[in-house]
């Protein structure tokens, strides 16, 4: 079955702290994504990626860096947290040929 | 680039009610169109994606319309049941490029 793991699904730092946010997909997809998604504003779009090694520069990247380490894996990096990158973030990933993102449960972040 | 506007940001209906969510957007090259349902605390399931050769499309209990010329989505819920309680999303993409454009969202609520 089609998967989308996220890791942890919640997590609390306090500004300035370091954090990484996991995701793993068993679907053999292409392309996998990072999102946040704040009341307000939807989900926006952090980095994406189309294979192990790339890495695409999304709407909001300011703060984040990403790195996809194989297919199947793509990690979220908020090296200096600031209470401004507290938000829900969801991973998905997608199939090329007739693209529609599926997500994973999402990642509740809180910087203090 | 693209610019998805998502219409209403809330809506209430009573149980039996239609319920119609409207999404417009920018990009003439738009080629794949998405309808996303979020229950409260859970990650985005995929109710429904759309060719742009498709004008209607039909689902269990709903109805999406594409209208090209307009660039206009629309979701149709022709009868709401409490379970129909979410947020919903629309998702645009266009052919060949492997980025996702999404509304803002609507929060529907279904009074029984």
């Amino acid at each position: 079955e089609a998967a989308v793991t996220q890791s942890p699904r919640n997590k609390v730092t306090v500004t300035g702290g370091n954090v990484t946010l996991s995701c793993r997909q068993t679907n053999s997809h292409n392309y996998m994504y990072w999102y946040r998604q704040d009341t307000g504003h939807g989900l926006r779009l952090i980095h994406y990626s189309y294979g192990a090694g790339n890495l695409q520069i999304g709407d909001v990247p300011d703060g984040y860096k990403a790195t996809r380490t194989t297919q199947e894996d793509f990690f979220l990096l908020l090296e200096l947290a600031s209470p401004s990158q507290t938000s829900l973030y969801f991973c998905a990933s997608s199939e090329g040929r007739f693209p529609a993102p599926l997500f994973g449960e999402g990642t509740r972040l809180s910087v203090l | 680039g693209e610019q998805v506007e998502q219409r209403p940001p809330h809506l209430s209906v009573r149980e039996g009610d239609s319920a119609v969510i409207t999404c417009t957007y920018t990009d003439p090259n738009s080629y794949y169109f998405f309808w996303y349902k979020q229950e409260p605390g859970a990650s985005l399931q995929l109710l429904m994606k759309v060719f742009s050769s498709t004008e209607i499309n039909e689902g269990q209990g709903f109805t999406v319309l594409l209208n090209k010329k307009d660039k206009r989505l629309s979701l149709n819920l022709t009868a709401a049941h409490p379970g129909d309680s979410a947020a919903y999303f629309c998702a645009v993409s266009s052919l060949g490029y492997q980025n996702f454009y999404f509304g803002k969202g609507t929060s529907l609520t279904v009074i029984p």
